[in-house]
Order: C-alpha cells, then structure tokens, then sequence
C-alpha cells in the first residue's frame, strides 16, 4: 500500500523558512516522479514543484521560483521541499504527491495526507 | 504559461443526472489532462488520467474525452457519494501544470 507522511508544517512569520518532509513507502521510490501541491483554506489546488525520479530534474511554479526548493534523498525513500523567505500568500496545506511515471510529465495517483503551513506575525 | 479554465463553477443535478463538466486549456496539450475528485475534507482522487484513461477503482459511470484544448469530465448517473469538487489539470510540460479552479458538485 503506497503511503505518503507529511511532516514539518506550522506557524512561521513571514520572511521565515520551513522545511517540510514527505516519507514514502509501498512503491520503489526512485521510479517514480514526486510533487508538492498546495490549497489554501477554501481554495483550490496549485501545483508547487515537481522532481523527476532519478533527482535530476526539478522544476517550480513562478510563484515560489528562487524561494522554495525540492529535493529527494532515494536512498531513505523521503521528498523535501525547503521553503525560504515566506508570505503570507504561502499559507495553505501542502501535500505530497506521487505521479505514475518517472517523469514529471504525469498524473498523480497517490497523495499525503497534507500539512498546513501557516505564515503570519 | 497555460491557463485550465473549468465551467460551470458550481452545479447542482439530480440522483441520476447526466452531469458533464468541461474543462478548456489556453494552447493545446495533446492529451496530458487529468481530472481528480475532492470530497469535503479529504485529499485529491485521481479519477482520469490521459485525457479518457479511467483509473483503477474508479466507477465506470465517469469517463472523460477530448484532445487538444477541449475536454469534459462525464458523469453518466449522478450518485449522492458524488458531491465533490472537481478539478482538471494539465501536465503536459513542466513547469507549466496548472489545474483548473474547480466545479463544485451538489445533489438537488
């Protein structure tokens, strides 16, 4: 059973840094691209950044382009995404998710459970 | 980037309604279009994957098409267990995946 376990969201004022923390088991890991995706309360979803299976390539939604960055260490099977100088406008709940290809060019088929990152003095 | 525009915004059927939601991309995107349930509460559901490639477990009444710019979620007979939001998404290419803003679904 594939499960994914945020961790590593709270309360941060704004210009702060975050790192959140994805671990996953019940798939081989490496084979497979990884995202984060964001809902602010009562919103939809928007896609933040995606990272291929092997590492190689990541890539991020303009909105957090230079201030967050995702990362995966497929030897502990764990997706990371550090975020930097925080706005408001990041608060949401962030998931984890998995796509059904080592490529990013994928749908996803498994998300987190989500956890809720909160920017504010 | 490539804009998903979903309509309607919201819509209310009957138990057993036809329901169709239709999603249009900014340039075309081939068939990299994906269409995921939320329910109150809970996490997204792929529903659709490839524009009409149904995923495991999902009920046969959804079915999905289109190609290009157009494309629509399908709801053959509505069913209570699916009030939801719906959104579609393109993944066509990196970093330009976008969902749509949503289709909030009700029971009449």
């Amino acid at each position: 059973e594939v499960q994914l376990l945020e961790s590593g969201g709270g309360l941060v004022q704004p210009g702060g840094s975050l790192r959140l923390s994805c671990a996953a088991s019940g798939f081989t890991f490496s084979s497979y691209a990884m995202s984060w995706v964001r809902q602010a309360p009562g919103k939809g979803l928007e896609w933040v950044s995606s990272i291929s299976g092997s590492g190689g390539s990541a890539y991020y939604a303009d909105s957090v382009k230079g201030r967050f960055t995702v990362s995966r260490d497929n030897s502990k099977n764990t997706l990371s995404l550090q975020m930097n100088s925080l706005r408001a406008e990041d608060t949401a709940v962030y998931y984890c998710a998995k796509l059904r290809s080592m490529d990013v060019v994928a749908a996803t088929n498994y998300w987190g459970q989500g956890t809720l990152v909160t920017v504010s003095s | 980037d490539i804009q998903m525009s979903q309509s309607p915004s919201s819509l209310s059927a009957s138990v057993g309604d036809r329901v169709t939601v239709t999603c249009r991309a900014s340039q075309g995107i081939s068939n990299y279009l994906a269409w995921y349930q939320q329910k109150p509460g809970k996490v997204p559901k792929l529903l659709i994957y490839a524009a009409s490639t149904l995923q495991s477990g999902v009920p046969s009444r959804f079915s999905g098409s289109g190609s290009g710019t157009d494309f629509t979620l399908t709801i053959s007979s509505l069913q209570p267990e699916d009030v939801a939001t719906y959104y579609c998404q393109n993944y066509n290419s990196a970093p330009s995946i976008t969902f749509g803003q949503g289709t909030r679904l009700e029971i009449k």
